[in-house]
């Protein structure tokens, strides 16, 4: 059975960094590439990073691009998402998501993430 | 980046009906288009790829169509497990971006 399994996330001020992690089990994880989406609250999904299986290439949304890093240990089987910099709009369940052909066929169950003075 | 304009905003339907959801893409992406169904509290559930494609374990009653920029998701015979929120998303050009969702409800 596929799981992802999101930890890392909480209440932050604004300016300050977090680091989630994504533990994947069930299938080759080192064999997809793996992104990461969030949902702001009662809002709609927004796609904000991707990593090849290997590494070799990296994408991010504009809105976050030279805060985030994405990451992974394909030896550990996780994908990370470090977020520096963080802003009251990034507020928002962070997914973890497996690609398959033109979807994401499995999905985390979401970390929540609350920037707030 | 390329816009998921999808409609209507919001519908409901009665146990049995068929309703259609519609997105259009800003530019072509061929049949690089996924569904997605989202209840409350819960993680997107992907229903069908590559435009037309049923993913594994989606009921029949769900179908896909389209290509290039305009596309659609009919549901056929409308069950109380139906209601959410649908999104479509494309996968042809990064970011992959996500339509505005359509929430459904039984009437």
């Amino acid at each position: 059975e596929v799981q992802l399994v999101e930890s890392g996330g909480g209440l932050v001020k604004p300016g300050s960094s977090l680091k989630l992690s994504c533990v994947a089990s069930g299938f080759s994880f080192r064999s997809y590439g793996m992104h990461w989406i969030r949902q702001a609250p009662k809002k709609g999904l927004e796609w904000i990073a991707l990593i090849y299986y290997d590494s070799s290439d990296k994408y991010y949304a504009d809105s976050v691009k030279g805060r985030f890093t994405i990451s992974r240990d394909n030896s550990e089987n996780t994908l990370y998402l470090e977020m520096n910099s963080l802003r009251s709009e990034d507020t928002a369940m962070y997914y973890c998501a497996k690609f398959y052909s033109s979807g994401f066929d499995y999905w985390g169950q979401g970390v929540m993430v609350t920037v707030s003075s | 980046d390329i816009q998921m304009t999808q409609s209507p905003h919001s519908l409901s339907a009665s146990l049995g009906e068929t309703v259609s959801i519609e997105c259009l893409a800003s530019e072509g992406i061929s049949n690089y288009l996924a569904w997605y169904q989202q209840k409350p509290g819960k993680s997107p559930q992907l229903l069908i790829y590559y435009a037309r494609s049923l993913q594994d374990g989606v009921p029949s009653r769900f179908s896909g169509s389209g290509s290039g920029t305009q596309f659609s998701l009919k549901i056929s015979n409308m069950q109380p497990e139906d209601e959410g929120v649908y999104y479509c998303q494309q996968g042809y050009k990064y970011p992959n971006t996500f339509g505005t969702g359509t929430k459904l409800e039984l009437k």
